[in-house]
């Protein structure tokens, strides 16, 4: 069965420091999608990234970047330099096509505060 | 290109009354999917439709129907009402062609009350 957790319920940072979003993931199946979404107070889903399963490569976006391990079943998502605008629910989510329709499970969500 | 829309953006209902989210998207996706999310948690999924004519359930399907008539639309039916209902909405779409930029995108959310 699919499963998303992310243990970390709320974050609290100072503006500037860098911050790390932890996310372990299960599944049986060899191919499968992750994603990291943000949920700003306004509530709209702003999608940041997807992963495939078949591609370990980490990857930086500006001031953020993500760590894929296959072997620890995590999706870890770091920002760099942590902004007041960066406040938000952080959600890390799992697709797979072992049931068909790419059904996605979401994990609880990292709420991160960011002050000046 | 509007992308995925909610008709309501909210909506109180009395305990036992009906009523129909509505979704609607222009990117002639195959998928489309219907979550809710409470205070506190993610979103989890109601129900899912691969296709045009054909749903699934999801996690949560209780209490809820769903219908795919046409492609562009996906429409979720409340028949009657419970406060544990109360909750906000997201509809979402997806064009599963497994590219490395292939994702769901979301429509903005339907806040609805039960009282």
């Amino acid at each position: 069965a699919q499963k998303v957790t992310q243990a970390q319920t709320e974050i609290s940072v100072v503006e500037k420091e860098d911050v790390t979003l932890d996310c372990v993931y299960e599944t049986r199946d060899t191919t499968y999608y992750l994603f990291w979404y943000k949920q700003p107070p306004s509530g709209e889903l702003v999608f940041l990234i997807r992963r495939n399963s078949f591609d370990e490569q980490n990857e930086i976006s500006g001031r953020y970047s993500w760590n894929f391990q296959k072997s620890t079943s995590s999706f870890n998502f770091t920002i760099t330099a942590s902004q007041v605008v960066d406040s938000a629910v952080y959600f890390c989510a799992l697709s797979d096509s072992s049931t068909g329709g790419f059904k996605t499970i979401f994990g609880a969500g990292t709420r991160l505060f960011v002050k000046a | 290109n509007a992308g995925v829309t909610q008709t309501p953006k909210f909506r109180v209902l009395k305990t036992g009354q009906s009523m129909t989210l509505l979704c609607a998207q222009d990117m002639n996706h195959e998928y489309m999917y219907w979550y809710r999310q409470d205070p506190g948690m993610g979103l989890r999924l109601i129900h899912y439709s691969v296709g045009e004519g054909t749903t699934a359930k999801g996690e949560v399907p209780d209490g809820y129907n769903v219908s795919r008539l046409k492609k562009q639309n996906f429409l979720l039916g409340l028949e009657s009402a419970a406060p544990s209902q109360t909750s906000v909405y997201f509809c979402a779409s997806l064009l599963p062609v497994c590219s490395s930029t292939d994702t769901q995108y979301f429509g903005p959310g339907t806040r609805l009350t039960v009282l």
